[in-house]
């Protein structure tokens, strides 16, 4: 069964700098792409983030890019999102899930969320 | 990047009813589609991929369908567990996969 395991997520001021995680279990991680998907309190989804199943490629979205790095760790089965220069409206549950292939498509499962709070 | 335009944002409906939301690309994304629905307070869940392709263990109610700019979600039979928010997201070309704004569902 595929299980993914999000962490991290917290009250930071703004201009702070967070790390979440999302601990992949259930299948071959390195197998497959996995993205980073947000929701602000009452908005839509937002696609923020995801990287390739070899972590060679990986994508932003314009409203976190050049703030946010995604990253992998095969030897930990993990997903990383290194955010920095936080921002009120950076406000969301964030979202990790697995995608369906090597390449980053859509997403077949995902975690139960973390919420990142930025606030004064 | 490519926009996704979808309609209704809200709808109200009977159970028994058949459901209709639209999903609209701003250029050619070929099948390449999904249909999510998300219940308050839980993570997304995949219904439908490639445009019209039924995600395992998803009821037969729920279909979809289109190509190129113009797709379509259905639900046949609307059903009480159905109430939720969905959501069509592109997966073309290269990644940022926007997401479309949602439809939220709920009884009339």
């Amino acid at each position: 069964e595929v299980q993914l395991l999000e962490s991290g997520g917290t009250l930071v001021q703004p201009g702070g700098s967070l790390r979440l995680s999302c601990a992949a279990s259930g299948f071959s991680f390195r197998s497959y792409a996995m993205t980073w998907v947000r929701q602000a309190p009452g908005k839509g989804l937002e696609w923020i983030s995801g990287i390739s199943g070899s972590g060679d490629r990986t994508y932003y979205a314009d409203s976190v890019k050049g703030r946010v790095t995604i990253s992998r760790d095969e030897s930990k089965n993990t997903l990383y999102l290194q955010m920095h220069s936080l921002r009120a409206e950076d406000t969301a549950v964030y979202y990790c899930g697995k995608d369906w292939a090597a390449a980053v498509a859509g997403v077949d499962h995902w975690g139960q969320g973390t919420l990142v709070t930025v606030s004064s | 990047d490519i926009q996704m335009t979808q309609s209704p944002s809200s709808l109200s409906a009977s159970v028994g009813d058949r459901v209709t939301i639209t999903c609209q690309a701003s250029q050619d994304i070929s099948q390449y589609l999904s249909w999510y629905q998300q219940k308050p307070g839980k993570a997304p869940k995949l219904l439908i991929y490639d445009a019209s392709n039924l995600e395992t263990g998803v009821p037969s109610r729920f279909s979809g369908s289109g190509s190129g700019t113009d797709f379509t979600f259905t639900i046949d039979s609307l059903q009480p567990e159905d109430i939720a928010t969905y959501y069509c997201q592109h997966y073309a070309d290269v990644p940022p996969y926007s997401f479309g704004q949602g439809t939220k569902l709920d009884l009339k």
